[in-house]
């Protein structure tokens, strides 16, 4: 099975432009993350999708960061006007929606390392 | 909330030496944990696990165990290899609903020959 898919896997954008990060996930899966990491910084959350719908949007940063996951397939994280601090890896990750599928990890994309200059 | 330290690295070691990376975590109830990898221009991958208390974890020659007593979910190998050069992620994740994972800050790992 493919595994989950981050476009691209590098980008290099002058401050004020706009980046639009994609993720496809795993088949089936219902559950989308999106999770950053800052360098030198823990990895931290973004927002959560089950299907279409946003679970949980409490770690994004601001609003010049928008998710969207229509048809509940692949996700976008749009960065408008994107500022230096916004510098970092982006993950993605998916899991199955099952009973118990809180005690699993889930699969984790490459990630996309955006520079802001 | 919940938080999840680790030891600073980067941890430098050589080839076939025991590696200790210390994990500790702060969370309401009792978490599930984990141990992610990083190689080099990969992503994060899931090294392995350990859902209660006691529970052991391993995969590759690492283990870990879920110490309640002193919130702890150290990750030991006994003998590194070259190939064991990452970034190591310790994190956990509440037993319930949809819970997200609480990542420490990493701590990386070079092995030499």
């Amino acid at each position: 099975e493919a595994g989950v898919t981050q476009f691209p896997s590098h980008s290099v954008i002058e401050k004020g432009q706009t980046v639009t990060l994609r993720c496809d996930p795993i088949s089936g899966h219902d559950n989308l993350y999106w999770y950053r990491r800052v360098m030198g910084k823990e990895i931290k959350f973004l927002l959560h999708f089950v299907k279409e719908s946003k679970q949980d949007e409490s770690g994004m940063p601001n609003n010049r960061f928008l998710a969207e996951r229509t048809g509940g397939t692949y996700s976008t994280l749009k960065v408008q006007p994107a500022e230096l601090e916004d510098s970092g890896v982006y993950f993605c990750a998916s899991s199955q929606a099952r009973e118990g599928s809180h005690l699993y990890g889930y699969t984790f994309g490459s990630g996309t390392r955006l520079t802001v200059v | 909330g919940n938080s999840v330290t680790q030891m600073e690295g980067p941890v430098t070691l050589s080839e076939e030496a025991f590696l200790t990376i210390n994990c500790t975590y702060t969370a309401t109830g009792y978490p599930s944990l984990f141990w992610y990898v990083q190689y080099p221009g990969e992503g994060l991958q899931l090294l392995l696990k350990a859902t209660k208390a006691d529970d052991k974890g391993s995969n590759k020659g690492f283990e870990a165990t879920y110490r309640k007593e002193t919130t702890s979910f150290h990750l030991e190998k006994g003998s590194v290899q070259v190939s064991d050069s990452a970034v190591y992620f310790c994190a956990l994740r509440r037993n319930s609903g949809y819970s997200t994972l609480t990542f420490g800050k990493g701590t990386m790992l070079l092995v030499s020959p």
